[in-house]
């Protein structure tokens, strides 16, 4: 399984774009990158995934460079409840073994 | 959409009690997965069913912790004795397939004593 390093914490401000970076060196020919976000006391929750280049959705963006050992999930314009733990996975969706959540990167967002 | 269920939300034992805890997935959800996450951590998989077959447990301490979905619908993660080093949050995860997107439920507070 491909090892994932990511910043223990973030400090921001309000209306700022976040950006994320989680490096995964081994990362394998068949994997994906996802990113969950959790908030206390709830489960985690999906916030994205792309295999190269650039994946947007309503939420995020996630930039993965040309070689894939890296990637930085995007936050545009942040808010106070944007404060939460944000883990990237590494892994192949197909078989199933993108489950090694990490330590994950602490955002807080000040007003 | 009902998302995934969890029960109870919280539980307090004392050592070497046995507890069990209970998760219905989301309806069509073929993938479930069990998760420990201790405090200031991220979730740990303990195990993975795909239907009711397991796909993977091998962080799961068998000699304490057992799980069952029959059926193929909801699951049952038991502890059996539980050690404090057990205090934690159960999560429970479902996928419709591959490992696309996890929904979690609301995960089980579990407190050893």
């Amino acid at each position: 399984l491909a090892k994932t390093t990511q910043p223990i914490s973030m400090d921001s401000y309000e209306g700022q774009e976040v950006n994320i970076t989680c490096s995964h060196n081994n990362i394998a020919t068949n994997d994906y990158i996802t990113w969950y976000q959790q908030f206390p006391s709830q489960g985690p929750r999906f916030i994205i995934q792309g295999y190269k280049t650039k994946v947007t959705n309503e939420v995020a963006s996630l930039f993965i460079p040309a070689d894939r050992k890296s990637s930085t999930l995007s936050l545009p314009r942040v808010s106070l409840s944007d404060t939460a733990v944000y883990y990237c996975l590494v892994g192949d969706p197909v078989i199933g073994n993108m489950l090694t959540f990490g330590g994950g990167t602490r955002l807080m967002v000040k007003p | 959409e009902a998302g995934v269920a969890q029960s109870p939300r919280y539980k307090i034992i004392e050592k070497r009690q046995s507890v069990a805890f209970w998760c219905n997935p989301i309806s069509g959800h073929a993938t479930l997965y069990w998760y420990q996450q201790i405090l200031g951590q991220g979730p740990k998989l303990l195990i993975q069913f795909q239907n009711n077959g397991v796909v993977d447990d091998s962080q799961l301490p068998k000699d304490r912790f057992s799980a069952e979905r029959l059926k193929g619908v909801d699951s049952t993660l038991k502890i059996q004795p539980a050690k404090l080093e057990d205090s934690a949050v159960y999560l429970c995860a479902s996928s419709f397939g591959g490992v696309g997107e996890q929904f979690f439920g609301p995960g089980t507070r579990l407190t050893v004593l």
